[in-house]
């Protein structure tokens, strides 16, 4: 399988312990994002790396988040003291830098299913 | 305003129906948008890119309108297969590609 994987799928985490998931993007694909999605929501933007720089963080990453690409290839996104308001999906996707004048399309991971107990 | 804003549904529609959802956006520099389809507790995926006024492929056709902001998505013979949420998603150029989703519209097509 050459798409995105993430891994965990599921986990369940008490209140106040760390977390930590993987995301290893497509091979050939130099831009990775993380977004979170609740339900009855769309995915909400929450970092962005470019080879190994990570070049924007959303407002929503509190001090609790940390997300690292070493050397540009699989990603990690951390959460330490977990809050139940943490409870989401943890997607991943990944893209090639964009062709001049067009857009590309992001890959997505299955995601990751956190609950915080 | 939201940046990307869509009519969450549910849209209930019989099998062969054709049904239309649209999508409105702020960002008047976005230059091309794409469709995704996400499945139940599933990932979003890649249904249609929509680079100059309109794409088609079989049953589904987008459509772009840049001086009214919005985007549409059409159905057509809808099948129970169909039934998904429709996400719209907006590129904001901003030195990267930063993908904006709407809140998505949800389909149900019935027997």
């Amino acid at each position: 399988d050459t798409g995105v994987s993430q891994d965990p799928r599921h986990k369940i985490t008490k209140r106040g312990q760390n977390v930590t998931f993987r995301c290893d993007p497509i091979s050939e694909h130099n831009r990775l994002y993380w977004y979170r999605q609740t339900l009855g929501q769309g995915p909400e933007f929450l970092t962005y790396f470019q080879n190994e720089a990570q070049l924007e963080k959303s407002r929503l990453l509190s001090d609790r988040f940390s997300a690292e690409r070493p050397k540009g290839s699989f990603s990690t996104l951390e959460i330490q003291r977990t809050e139940q308001g943490d409870s989401a999906m943890y997607l991943c996707a990944s893209s090639l830098r964009e062709r001049v004048g067009m857009n590309t399309e992001a890959f997505f991971g299955q995601g990751t299913r956190l609950t915080v107990v | 305003r939201k940046e990307v804003e869509q009519d969450p549904g549910p849209f209930n529609v019989p099998e062969g129906a054709t049904v239309a959802f649209n999508c409105t956006y702020s960002n008047s520099a976005s230059q091309s948008f794409f469709w995704y389809r996400q499945d139940c507790r599933k990932e979003p995926k890649l249904l249609m890119s929509v680079y100059s006024s309109g794409n088609e492929d079989g049953r589904f056709t987008a459509q772009l309108n840049r001086a009214s902001q919005y985007i549409s998505l059409l159905i057509r013979d809808s099948k129970l297969s169909d039934s998904a949420t429709y996400l719209c998603v907006v590129p904001r150029n901003t030195g990267f590609q930063k993908l904006v989703f709407g809140t998505g519209t949800r389909l149900l097509v019935s027997p």
